[in-house]
Parts: structure tokens; sequence; C-alpha cells
């Protein structure tokens, strides 16, 4: 069971907007920065989004962050097939235990 | 070009114990946190140990405590993660992530990460 929730799956056709949740709580969300990974089955994952809603370089425009309250969220616009991949939201988390925690990913499908 | 090459991964005996090693190159290793984060296959990630810039500050998930250790070695540019009393629960794929700042900020910023070594724990 996952620290964070997100949805287990999402699709879209090309060239379509998708969103992905990812849900926690005050002493993650609530509290600190939400971090965006591009997971490809067998490689390394990748950083997508920082801080919220920051992109390191080389990473498209049609890939936004967004966080209000305990709730963040990614948009992919301009959907394309390479974009089919997991993703995965992350936090640091300030409870007794303290560390990194992750949603349980969500797979993108490009129909 | 940024490399991190996990090894020491394989099937293991529950009760025995492991050493994941992460070879980095094309960084100031010695600048950097850096973690451990492991995924069962089909499942989320989960982050399992970081240690900062000189091991001054090291931290882990609350299931591993007592049994893992982490430790880095800046001389060798290596990160390394002592398993030991592994369940069955910890079967994963490891991942050795850079964080992007010195210390433990608070953040769950690793900009570069391996592609992993599989733990497989079995009788």
């Amino acid at each position: 069971q996952s620290v964070l929730t997100q949805p287990p799956s999402a699709s879209g056709t090309p060239g379509q907007r998708v969103t992905i949740s990812c849900s926690g709580s005050s002493s993650n969300i609530g509290s600190n920065d939400v971090y965006w990974y591009q997971h490809l089955p067998g490689t390394a994952p990748k950083l997508l989004i920082y801080r919220n809603n920051l992109r390191p370089s080389g990473v498209p425009d049609r890939f936004s962050g967004s966080k209000s309250g305990t709730s963040a969220s990614l948009a992919i616009s301009g959907l394309r097939s390479e974009d089919e991949a997991d993703y995965h939201c992350a936090a640091w988390d300030d409870s007794l235990s303290g560390g990194g925690v992750f949603g349980g990913g969500t797979r993108l499908t490009v129909l | 070009e940024v490399q991190l090459v996990e090894s020491g991964g394989g099937l293991v005996q529950p009760g025995r114990s492991l050493r994941l090693s992460c070879a980095a190159s094309g960084f100031t290793f010695e600048d950097y946190a850096m973690h451990w984060v492991r995924q069962v296959p089909g499942k989320g990630l989960e982050w399992v140990s970081g240690i900062s810039w000189n091991g001054g500050i090291i931290g882990y998930v609350d299931s591993v405590k007592g049994r893992f250790t982490i430790s880095r070695d800046n001389g060798k540019n290596s990160l390394y993660l002592q398993m030991s009393s592994l369940r069955a629960e910890d079967t994963a794929f490891y991942y050795c992530a850079k964080d992007s700042s010195s210390g433990f900020a608070r953040a769950t910023e690793y900009d570069y990460w391996g592609q992993g070594t599989l733990v497989t724990v079995s009788s």
C-alpha cells in the first residue's frame, strides 16, 4: 500500500491531453514539493517534474505539473506513442519516520 | 555523462545477507547525497534509504531499519547497501539514485538513476 495515491491506469489517443492525479496528506504533499518520474520497465526512471511544476532540461513542455493542498497532478498534452510508460509521484514525508514516499504508479497507455 | 551501475543482486535464502553496490561516474560523487529505491515487480517505487554527501545523515524506511545499512566510499565513487535478515517481501528491483543536493533537503529530487539490480529472496 503506497503512501501517495495514484490511479493504476490512464489512457489517451495521440494528440490528446491526459492528467494523472496524486493524492497525499498534510505530512507529505501538503508541506513538501512534489516530484514526478517517468519509468519504462527495464530502464532507469527519469525525473520528469521537480518542485511541483519545473521541468529539467530536455523534458518537453508538453509535460506540466501542478499542486494544490494535499494533491498534485501531472498533465501531458499532445500525447505521443513514446509517452507510454509508468508515471510515479513522490514527496518527502515529515511524519515521525520521515523519508521519501511514492505513489503506486500510473501505467499510461497510448491507444 | 552520469552513470550509475548497480551490482550484487541475485537469489538469496530468507534470513541471509546480501550486499549491493552502485558504481558512480560522470559527476563529483562526494558532492551529492545518494539513495536506494526499490520496486516490487508490478508495484510502485519505494524509497529504502538515503545518505548525505559525507555520510553524516542517514535515513531508512521503517521496514528495513535494523536490517539494512547504507554506506558510501567517496574515494571509490561507490554506494553500498548491506542487507541482512532478508525476507520474501524484500524481493524487488533495487535502484541507486543520485540526489540533486548534498544533504537531506526534505525532497525526493533524484535526477539520475541506475537501471537496477534484482534481489530475489526465496528458499
